[in-house]
């Protein structure tokens, strides 16, 4: 499979704290990627969106960054919250329009 | 707008068993992808269906099948069920442009 999911890559955050969450990307052909957010017992849920062709885009709270460069990708959540404690997956779309999840990362958010 | 609907949510099965799992895409969208999600495995992907046909498959053996009937719900099944077969099976849809909405998941386990 693509990813390697034995031990989660964690990180934990005070409340109010900014989080980023990396995630690095394997094939230079991907136009398209997605931060998901699943929290215990849910399924992934959409949280922002970058084509290939833009380096930064901001929603409510979020914000993606996307180094072609490196093949690096980025979400950056401001003011973390409680709420806000689950495992974030990126997500790419290659040339053969399939979809490939990295492994995870567990952020805790901490009161 | 309803989300994507998987049913049953639990399902308990023995092995040698074969389970079929249903999913609902959101209305309009054509493009129905499964993915297995297992603590040790993380998302991996089964296979993608579109317009009725199947469009990619993942490396899963071939009692992993699917199909997609003409309202664009889909079902896969799993034959001779084996214990790692029990994992999370998630459903998502997409208009085939951008953005993945998954559905909550079958939790299959098999004893």
């Amino acid at each position: 499979g693509e990813s390697v999911g034995l031990h989660l890559p964690t990180l934990s955050v005070q409340e109010g704290d900014n989080s980023i969450i990396n995630c690095a990307y394997s094939n230079s052909a991907s136009d398209y990627f997605i931060w998901y957010k699943q929290e215990s017992g849910k399924g992934p849920q959409f949280i922002i969106d970058i084509r290939s062709n833009m380096d930064k885009r901001q929603g409510q709270r979020v914000t993606v960054l996307l180094n072609k460069t490196v093949k690096h990708l980025s979400l950056q959540i401001a003011a973390t919250q409680p709420g806000d404690s689950a495992v974030y997956f990126c997500a790419e779309r290659d040339g053969n329009n399939d979809m490939r999840f990295g492994a995870g990362t567990r952020l805790t958010v901490k009161p | 707008k309803a989300g994507v609907t998987q049913t049953p949510r639990y399902l308990i099965k023995t092995r040698g068993q074969q389970v079929t799992l249903s999913c609902s895409p959101i209305s309009g969208h054509r493009s129905v992808s499964w993915y297995q999600q297992t603590p040790g495995q993380g998302l991996q992907f089964l296979f993608e269906y579109f317009s009725e046909t199947q469009r990619n498959k993942g490396n899963f053996p071939g009692r992993f099948s699917g199909r997609q009937f003409s309202n664009s719900r889909s079902e896969m099944n799993v034959s001779t069920l084996e214990l790692g077969d029990s994992a999370l099976y998630l459903c998502a849809s997409s208009s085939g442009q951008d953005g993945y909405t998954f559905g909550s998941g079958t939790r299959l386990t098999v004893v």
